[in-house]
């Protein structure tokens, strides 16, 4: 069946560190979604992305979707205490239908 | 008003029991989603409504039914459930624009199945 991957599946940084998450699926996306999902908490949308190669820029966080649209990245500049959290990416594989990658756990050491 | 609501916020039920999970939306959306997520795994997607009509159901099991009263409305009808159905269950609603509407997330149920 479908899937989307992502690695790492842990990252522990200092502050101050870049940090890249990959998500990679198995079959063509229509779009994808990057969402945050805080200890206990809930996902939270930060973007989507539609167009093959979009990049897009939220102050310290860049977005990029690939040219075959099957693969994309998230990366944050000078990580922040308040960065940590899992990181997943949601790939569109149909109308209201959603795969959401396998999660980057992000732990930030001050 | 950017706000998903989800009652209650913790349930604990025995196999046997019939409890009911309750989502809400003042959003105007029309499409409606049920996904569970187990600890430190990704959410799974188990029942789509648009316009109050079930779209998808990804083959969940007949445990679990899913009710759309209204557009504001999503309920989770739960009976019969198994230990490993214990989950944290999020209800989401998106604008109905097709696959490339932001998802807005409820802060879930956490279930307990004992």
């Amino acid at each position: 069946g479908q899937q989307v991957m992502q690695i790492p599946q842990y990252q522990h940084v200092q502050e101050g560190e870049d940090f890249t998450t990959y998500c990679n699926s198995s079959t063509t996306l229509s779009n994808i979604q990057w969402y945050k999902q805080r200890p206990g908490g809930h996902p939270v949308f930060l973007i989507q992305l539609v167009k093959s190669g979009e990049v897009k820029k939220q102050k310290r966080l860049t977005f990029q979707f690939g040219e075959a649209k099957k693969n994309s990245s998230l990366h944050i500049t000078a990580t922040q205490t308040t960065d940590v959290g899992t990181y997943f990416c949601a790939g569109g594989v149909g109308t209201y239908k959603y795969i959401f990658g396998t999660g980057t756990r992000l732990k930030v050491l001050a | 008003d950017t706000e998903v609501t989800q009652t209650p916020k913790h349930l604990v039920m025995g196999m046997t029991n019939k409890k009911s999970l309750k989502c809400e939306q003042h959003m105007g959306h029309r499409a409606m989603y049920w996904y569970k997520q187990k600890a430190k795994k990704p959410p799974e997607l188990m029942f789509v409504y648009s316009y109050e009509k079930l779209s998808i159901n990804e083959s969940v099991p007949s445990r679990f039914s899913p009710e759309c009263p209204n557009s504001s409305l999503l309920n989770l009808h739960l009976h019969a459930l198994q230990p490993e159905d214990s989950a944290l269950y999020l209800c989401a609603s998106s604008q109905t624009r097709g696959s490339t509407d932001t998802q807005y997330f409820g802060p879930g149920t956490r279930l307990t199945v004992l």
